[in-house]
């Protein structure tokens, strides 16, 4: 059973690029969250889609946009890069419709921006 | 951004000894889970709790939902060097999670 994964493993981008990040959920599930996670810190939500729409947002700006395909894989798109984008960006899957349904997590792409 | 608050920060304890550490919101949360995080890998899911009061095993994990189900805590005993890591607080606020800072676990064998 495969879990969550993430693509690429690793980035590395100039200020004011844009980037593209990549996510399969957990086989059987429906949902993806994605956070972003600074050093020394716990990841920070920055939203959810189900069903390819974006249901929950947190404190980002709109520069964080996302995507859900049909086959439940997202993306998350960050345009005009900073400095302080530089961090782990990690994705969650789950299936809201479960019960004990919790939120597991892909291996993160972690990206640099120079 | 809102976070919890995880306490110790860190932790260097000798390997078979217990460890505890806790975590603190000023909001009340239905869902309160642990996780632990590997060097260069994605949180893993060691605990859910979903009822005030509830205590949980998974091995030599123990977790506990607070009664005011605005804390919660973990503890962990007789440590293994395997048990090195980031342990990460988490409640669950309707989809999303708010995490705490982490507490950094070294175990010395």
């Amino acid at each position: 059973d495969a879990g969550v994964t993430q693509s690429p493993t690793h980035l590395i981008k100039t200020r004011g690029q844009q980037v593209t990040l990549r996510c399969s959920p957990k086989s059987g599930h429906d949902t993806v969250s994605w956070y972003q996670q600074a050093l020394g810190q716990g990841p920070q939500f920055i939203f959810q889609y189900y069903e390819e729409e974006e249901r929950q947002r947190g404190n980002f700006p709109d520069r964080f946009s996302g995507h859900q395909f049909p086959n439940y894989s997202s993306e998350l798109n960050v345009n005009a890069l900073l400095l302080g984008d530089s961090a782990l960006y990690l994705c969650a899957s789950s299936s809201p419709g479960r019960i004990g349904n919790e939120q597991f997590f892909g291996p993160g792409t972690r990206l640099t921006v120079l | 951004g809102q976070q919890l608050n995880q306490s110790p920060q860190s932790m260097f304890i000798q390997e078979g000894e217990d460890v505890s550490m806790n975590c603190t919101s000023s909001s009340i949360f239905n869902t309160w889970l642990w996780y632990k995080q590997d060097p260069g890998e994605g949180p893993v899911l060691l605990i859910a709790l979903y009822k005030a009061g509830e205590l949980t095993s998974n091995g030599r994990l123990t977790a506990q939902f607070g009664i005011t189900r605005k804390d919660s805590f973990l503890n962990i005993s007789a440590s293994i060097p395997s048990d090195v890591g980031i342990y990460f607080c988490a409640g669950r606020d309707t989809g999303k999670l708010i995490f705490g800072q982490g507490t950094t676990l070294q175990v010395k064998p």
